[in-house]
């Protein structure tokens, strides 16, 4: 069983459609995060989550709606997205400690 | 504004020899610098990491130079071998009892092929 696990691996939706991406640690870490990597950029922080407390949130757009009911689990639900959020949406767990994130392998997300 | 830059997107070297992976930062506030790799498919795993009092921390093959003075860092993977073909990323943060967010700044990342 891996520490962080996400689902789906793959997402196609439109544009007009709701969906949800799920994270599940079982590393027994208190913080969460959602991480966006596109093409040829940096990873991007978007949310982070400290005991279930929104902490970070980076300036993202709020058709991205998080949520995180406990410390093991972590929603991202996504509404009229567009084409150019297409992208790996990474989810990762720490200790409470700067640094070692321990990565999901992440949902391909594809927008049409 | 790039704040963590890895300017080579990608890296070429042959099985045995040492890859070194380059990493410049722009805000001296990092106190805390991290690589991770990435294997197509999967999620980055953390690699090794340095502290701000340290210049240097070793682990097996790998090890990780840390320049404060000229706010570059790198890591050095010898002997290579096939498998640490990567994409491979810096990363740097500023601790929380530094007025920082432990939050996690990386850069785009260096492709890494290890050939036989």
């Amino acid at each position: 069983e891996t520490g962080v696990t996400q689902t789906p691996r793959h997402l196609v939706m439109g544009m007009t459609n709701k969906k949800s991406l799920k994270c599940e640690q079982h590393l027994g870490h208190n913080a969460m995060y959602w991480y966006k990597q596109s093409a040829k950029k940096p990873l991007e922080l978007m949310f982070v989550y400290n005991f279930k407390e929104q902490t970070e949130n980076n300036s993202v757009p709020s058709r991205f709606s998080p949520e995180c009911p406990n410390s093991s689990h972590l929603f991202l639900h996504l509404h009229t997205l567009q084409p150019e959020d297409s992208a790996l949406y990474l989810c990762a767990s720490s200790h409470n400690r700067a640094g070692e994130l321990f990565f999901g392998e992440g949902s391909r997300l594809t927008v049409l | 504004d790039q704040q963590v830059k890895q300017n080579s997107p990608s890296l070429s070297v042959q099985e045995g020899r040492i890859s070194i992976l380059n990493c410049d930062y722009t805000n001296s506030m990092f106190d805390y610098f991290l690589w991770y790799k990435k294997y197509p498919a999967e999620g980055p795993t953390f690699l090794i990491s340095i502290s701000s009092i340290k210049d240097k921390n070793e682990d097996g093959r790998f090890t990780v130079f840390l320049n404060k003075s000229a706010k570059h860092l790198s890591l050095h993977i010898v002997p290579s071998q096939p498998g640490d073909s990567a994409v491979y990323f810096c990363a740097a943060s500023r601790s929380l009892w530094q007025g920082g967010s432990e939050k996690l700044v990386f850069g785009k990342g260096t492709k890494l092929t290890v050939n036989p």
